[in-house]
């Protein structure tokens, strides 16, 4: 069964740092692309950013680029979502999420700028 | 980046009825392999968002077959031909022709 759990989130102050995790398991994870979409309470979908299967390709929202950075470590089936200078409109659950003929999505991390 | 813009924004229906939402993308998501990449989510009330239809005509697997998507370039159309009660929630296309872009979601209601 394919599985996707994110951590890393919390409480930080405008301006902050977080970095955020997907531990994965139950499929290839180095032979596709791996996306964060984020939800703000409340709110809309919204795509942050993507990276295909050997990190050679990334894309970000206009709104989180030169401040988001995704990577991926394929040896330890994780990914990682690393956010600088962080603002208040960042507030949102984070999901990581693998998409070919089906979509998972893992259960979310909440990321709190106040 | 693409902007995806949906209609409409809410939508109440009857079950047993037809209904049908549209999303357009503000440039082509035809890729040159003939692709048109957009999806269709649906998103439950506490749930995270289902995958319904891939590739703008493609059912997801498990998806019921009242579920349909058509489309291509910029415009698209994701149709249920007889709704059910469980398939009240938000509905949202997205391109994946490039970084995501979702439309602003259409939330579907039994009348």
């Amino acid at each position: 069964e394919m599985q996707l759990v994110e951590s890393g989130g919390g409480l930080v102050q405008p301006g902050g740092s977080l970095r955020l995790s997907c531990a994965t398991s139950g499929f290839s994870f180095s032979s596709g692309w791996m996306h964060w979409v984020r939800q703000a309470p409340g709110k809309g979908l919204m795509g942050v950013s993507r990276i295909n299967g050997d990190g050679s390709v990334t894309g970000y929202a206009d709104s989180v680029k030169g401040r988001f950075t995704i990577s991926r470590d394929n040896a330890k089936n994780t990914l990682f979502l690393h956010m600088d200078s962080l603002r208040v409109e960042d507030t949102a659950v984070y999901y990581c999420v693998r998409k070919m003929n089906t979509a998972t999505w893992g259960q979310g991390t909440l990321v709190t700028v106040s | 980046e693409i902007v995806m813009t949906q209609s409409p924004l809410s939508l109440p229906v009857t079950p047993g009825e037809p209904a049908s939402i549209s999303c357009r993308a503000s440039q082509s998501l035809l890729h040159s392999n003939g692709h048109n990449y957009l999806d269709w989510y649906l998103q439950r009330p506490g749930q995270t968002p289902q995958l319904l239809i891939y590739l703008g005509s493609n059912r997801a697997s498990g998806v019921p077959d009242r579920f349909s998507g058509s489309g291509a370039g910029t415009s698209f159309t994701l149709r249920i031909r007889r709704v059910e009660a469980e398939d009240v929630g938000v509905y949202y296309c997205v391109q994946t022709l490039q970084t995501w872009t979702f439309g602003q979601g259409t939330r579907v209601e039994i009348k």
